[in-house]
């Protein structure tokens, strides 16, 4: 099982819409959580971080479940601009745990 | 203020050679992490250093080293390389010897043939 699983999409989707990505963490001792947003060929960019109390920034609302090991990501509104990959992350032992990712596409 | 940076942006090597990967952290920051991504997968940990030190490996084989100077920039040696060495070698910076909220830079990416 992988230490961080993501639905690798796509998610295609009109403009404007909200769309939800989803993520399970394996490793229950993990403290910090992100989800970075990756476009095609570039490196991974800080979204947001993760708080058990939810957080919120803009159009982008992040969600941490630590009894179910559960991290969500919420866009409204959806933009064209937010076509990317999105990356979500948990803390190991000494180390950053990426999921594979989850692509999304937004169409006029 | 300048980002994470790193040299070379491509490489291209053949099977057997070694190569060296660079990287100069955010400026105030001390800690550099460095990662490997293959195509369809999420960034890969390999190693973790902070103030010089080691803190952290992933699972790689020993082909795999690295070192942090005293200015913090950073090193990843890889030997005798493989075809499967091939991907975009993230290196990443933090203010901390934690893993809070890293910051990559551009990647190299490395092709063996």
């Amino acid at each position: 099982r992988k230490e961080v699983e993501q639905d690798p999409g796509p998610f295609n989707v009109p403009e404007g819409a909200t769309v939800a990505f989803n993520c399970t963490y394996s490793n229950s001792a993990s403290q910090s959580f992100f989800w970075y947003r990756q476009d095609c060929r570039k490196e991974p960019k800080l979204l947001m971080s993760v708080y058990s109390s939810g957080n919120e920034d803009g159009r982008f609302t992040a969600q941490l479940n630590r009894a179910s090991q559960y991290i969500s990501l919420l866009i409204r509104d959806s933009k064209l601009s937010d076509s990317a990959t999105y990356l979500c992350v948990a803390t190991g032992f000494q180390k950053l745990v990426f999921g594979t990712g989850t692509r999304l596409l937004v169409s006029p | 203020d300048a980002g994470v940076t790193q040299s070379p942006t491509h490489l291209i090597k053949t099977r057997g050679q070694h190569v060296t990967l660079r990287c100069s952290p955010i400026s105030g920051h001390k800690s550099v992490s460095w990662y490997q991504q293959v195509l369809g997968q999420g960034p890969q940990f390999i190693f973790q250093y902070y103030e010089k030190e080691e803190r952290g490996r992933g699972n790689f084989p020993d082909r795999f080293s690295a070192r942090q100077f005293p200015n913090y920039s950073s090193e990843l040696n890889v030997n005798a390389l493989l075809l499967g060495d091939s991907a975009l070698y993230l290196c990443a910076s933090s203010s901390e010897g934690s893993y809070n909220e890293q910051f990559f830079g551009p990647g190299t990416r490395l092709t063996v043939l």
